[in-house]
C-alpha cells in the first residue's frame, strides 16, 4: 500500500534560517505529491504540489521537487519567518487509492 | 464564500451518546471525504463518497456512518461514542478520478468525549 515518511519534529529554527523537511514515499504507479500546512487551531491548507517526476512545486517561498529516483519530495525554504511556524504534512494521492495518504506531520517552530 | 464548511467547530459530549457532524462544499466537486486527526496530529482517511456511493471505508468501526443527501453534503454520524473517538475530524472535497488535483479541507470539528 501507499505510505509517506517524513521527519518528525519539533524542528526549531531561528528566523531567516534555511529550512529542509524531508519526505519520502512508497506507492505503486505515479502518484501526485503534496505539501499541506496546518496553522495552530486551523484546518489544512494546500502549500504546493507536483504531479510528475522532476516537477517543482513552489508557493510563498517554499519549494519541493518530485524525485522519482529517490522517491522523495523534500520541502525547502531559503529564509523562514516566525509566521511559518505550523505543522507541515507531506501527502500523496494515487497509486490505486483516491484519498490522500499523509505523513505524520512535522511541527516547525521559528524563533525570533 | 467558504469552500468547505463543517459544523460544529467544537463538540463536547459524553460517552455513549450519538452525534452528527455536518459538511458542505460549494466547489461543485463530486467527491467528498472524512479524515480523522488523532492527538499526535496523524491524519487518516475514513470515508470517501463519489456521486452518493461509498468508495472507501478504511477499517472504520461501523458506529461511524457517512450520509450524503446530495453531492454537496457529506455528514458524519457517530453512534455510541467512545473515549477513543476524541479527535479532530476533517471534511474534504475534490474532483473525482484526478489524482493530480488537491483536496480542499474544512476547518475541522474538534470532538471531545467526556
Amino acid at each position: 500500500g501507499n505510505s509517506v515518511t517524513q521527519m518528525e519534529g519539533p524542528v526549531t529554527l531561528s528566523e531567516e534560517a534555511f529550512l529542509t523537511i524531508n519526505c519520502t514515499y512508497t506507492a505503486t504507479g505515479y502518484p501526485s505529491l503534496f505539501w499541506y500546512v496546518q496553522y495552530p487551531g486551523e484546518g489544512l491548507q494546500l502549500l504546493l504540489k507536483a504531479t510528475k517526476a522532476d516537477d517543482k512545486g513552489s508557493n510563498k517561498g517554499f519549494e519541493a521537487t518530485y524525485r522519482k529516483e529517490t522517491t522523495s519530495f523534500h520541502l525547502e525554504k531559503g529564509s523562514v519567518q516566525v509566521s511559518d511556524s505550523a505543522v507541515y504534512f507531506c501527502a500523496l494521492r494515487g497509486g490505486g487509492a483516491d484519498g490522500l495518504t499523509f505523513g505524520k506531520g512535522t511541527h516547525l517552530i521559528i524563533q525570533p | 464564500d467558504t469552500a468547505v464548511s463543517q459544523t460544529p467547530k467544537y463538540l463536547v459530549t459524553q460517552m455513549g451518546n450519538d452525534k452528527s457532524i455536518k459538511c458542505e462544499q460549494n466547489l461543485g466537486h463530486d467527491t467528498m471525504y472524512w479524515y480523522k486527526q488523532d492527538s499526535k496530529k496523524f491524519l487518516k482517511i475514513m470515508f470517501s463518497y463519489n456521486n452518493k456511493e461509498l468508495i472507501i471505508n478504511e477499517t472504520v468501526p461501523n458506529r461511524f456512518s457517512p450520509k450524503s443527501p446530495d453531492k454537496a453534503h457529506l455528514n458524519l454520524h457517530i453512534n455510541s461514542l467512545e473515549l477513543g473517538d476524541s479527535a479532530v475530524y476533517f471534511c474534504a472535497s475534490s474532483p473525482p478520478g484526478r489524482a493530480n488535483q488537491p483536496q480542499h479541507f474544512g476547518d475541522g470539528t474538534r470532538l471531545s468525549i467526556l
